[in-house]
């Protein structure tokens, strides 16, 4: 199994610039999100997913959108980049998100920066 | 905000036990306790969890307080490779993960 598998893993854009970030996983894991890390700081959500066809907002999920149209795949999609979002981007996958196991697999991240 | 209160860093000589502390004085009672790190800029990576009982696996032991108001993560023979940062995350099961900051651990030679 790849795990979780994110690209790009490096990225830089102008303000305004739209893109998408892909995640996916080959353990047919239920639960996928989506989280980000400014420097010096811990994990900030930004959305999550407990099955193909539901998302949910996080912590932080202004200026990004999400869609799980399969269970494999969840990207983010930065409609307008600003130079706020520059940060390190993390994808994680888990059996489920109702039980009271939660072990996340995280991605390598996508180091994004806006300029 | 996180619910859990970690010292900022901590830390240890190499072969000897990392003791890494956790306040959660406002847990409920459905919440877990768990436990992962974030060895330099990669994904972060489970260690493990407890609700009321101290848990032992492979890589650490949780020891829980019978209050529940705090917890210690145990690394018994501390390595290099363990320097990173540990999260400790009060969990309720259907809601997701919140990572505060963290406790920065130096293993030393």
């Amino acid at each position: 199994n790849a795990g979780v598998t994110q690209t790009p893993k490096f990225q830089v854009l102008k303000t305004g610039q739209s893109m998408t970030l892909q995640c996916a996983q080959d353990m047919n894991h239920e639960y996928m999100s989506w989280y980000r890390q400014d420097p010096g700081m811990g994990l900030r959500l930004i959305h999550y997913s407990v099955g193909a066809g539901i998302t949910d907002q996080g912590e932080v999920p202004n200026g990004y959108n999400v869609s799980r149209s399969t269970t494999e795949d969840f990207p983010l999609r930065l409609l307008s980049a600003a130079p706020s979002q520059t940060s390190v981007y993390f994808c994680a996958s888990s059996v489920r998100g109702g039980g009271s196991y939660n072990e996340q697999f995280f991605g390598p991240g996508t180091r994004l920066t806006v300029l | 905000d996180a619910k859990t209160t970690q010292p900022t860093s901590m830390d240890c000589a190499e072969g000897r036990a990392a003791n890494l502390p956790c306040n959660h004085s406002t847990i409920s009672g459905n919440e877990y306790v768990y436990w992962y790190r974030q060895i330099h800029s990669q994904g972060p990576q489970y260690i493990i969890h407890g609700l009321k009982n101290n848990e032992t696996n492979e890589m650490a032991s949780l020891i829980i307080t019978e209050d529940r108001k705090s917890s210690t993560l145990i690394l018994p023979h501390a390595t290099l490779r363990d320097t990173a940062v540990y999260y400790c995350i009060a969990y309720q099961a259907g809601t997701a993960l919140i990572f505060g900051k963290g406790t920065t651990l130096s293993v030393s030679s």
